[in-house]
């Protein structure tokens, strides 16, 4: 079934710093993709989704493209801010039965410092 | 608008004791999931329902876990009897609908849970 592979941390990068934050995916076709991020304490929220292979998602100063060529979803910045310290999970959609439910990857801790 | 809504937010109880959680989703939306995040397994899908209706519940760790959907308002998870490795962050999430999850799930909160 889809999966998704997500580079492991902790990430520790200093305040505008470059940050990529790597992912792949297995899948048939060519499902949505998804970035989450979870600010400590909260919940899971939708940061940048791409729908379809060359999209690029967008949201906050992230960027994430649909590489097909290299099944990949990598999470990128610019200039990291200390407020962007969180967890950020990769996911996709898998299609099971005519239903679908998102499958994550195990996210990935960054932390900016000043 | 309220977004989705979990209740309680902490919950500490004694190994088998019967522990229920408490979710509410986004008004309109006809899909709800069940996540239990742990440093060890990071996060699982527990359960979903759609349309009140459980539609893959492979994630329900064991008999002693057990959800509800009595109406498109409201659900429950409930643990019993609860032993300290149920210890986790159980999230509640809701979509529009589960075909059409591009455009994502929408998390509560949570509720931490710890079993002594």
């Amino acid at each position: 079934g889809n999966s998704v592979t997500q580079m492991e941390g902790p990430v520790t990068l200093s305040e505008e710093a470059f940050l990529t934050i790597n992912c792949t995916y297995t899948a048939t076709g060519y499902p949505s993709l998804f970035w989450y991020v979870q600010y400590p304490g909260e919940g899971l929220q939708l940061l940048l989704k791409a729908t379809k292979a060359d999209d690029k998602g967008s949201n906050k100063g992230f960027e994430a493209t649909y590489r097909k060529e290299t099944t990949s979803f990598h999470l990128e910045k610019g200039s990291v801010q200390v407020s962007d310290s969180a967890v950020y999970f990769c996911a996709l959609i898998r299609t099971q039965g005519g239903s679908e439910k998102l499958v994550f990857g195990k996210g990935t801790k960054l932390t900016v410092n000043p | 608008d309220a977004g989705v809504i979990q209740s309680p937010r902490h919950e500490v109880t004694e190994m088998g004791q019967e522990v229920t959680l408490r979710c509410k989703p986004i008004s309109g939306h006809n899909s709800l999931f069940w996540y239990r995040q742990t440093m060890m397994r990071g996060l699982e899908l527990l359960i979903y329902f759609n349309n009140n209706v459980p539609i893959d519940d492979s994630g329900m760790p064991e008999d002693r876990f057990s959800a509800k959907m009595p109406n498109a308002s409201f659900s429950t998870l409930k643990i019993q009897p609860s032993e300290p490795r149920d210890s986790a962050v159980y999230f509640c999430a809701s979509s529009p609908t589960t075909l059409g999850l591009a455009g994502g799930q929408f998390f509560g909160p949570g509720t931490r849970l710890t079993v002594l």
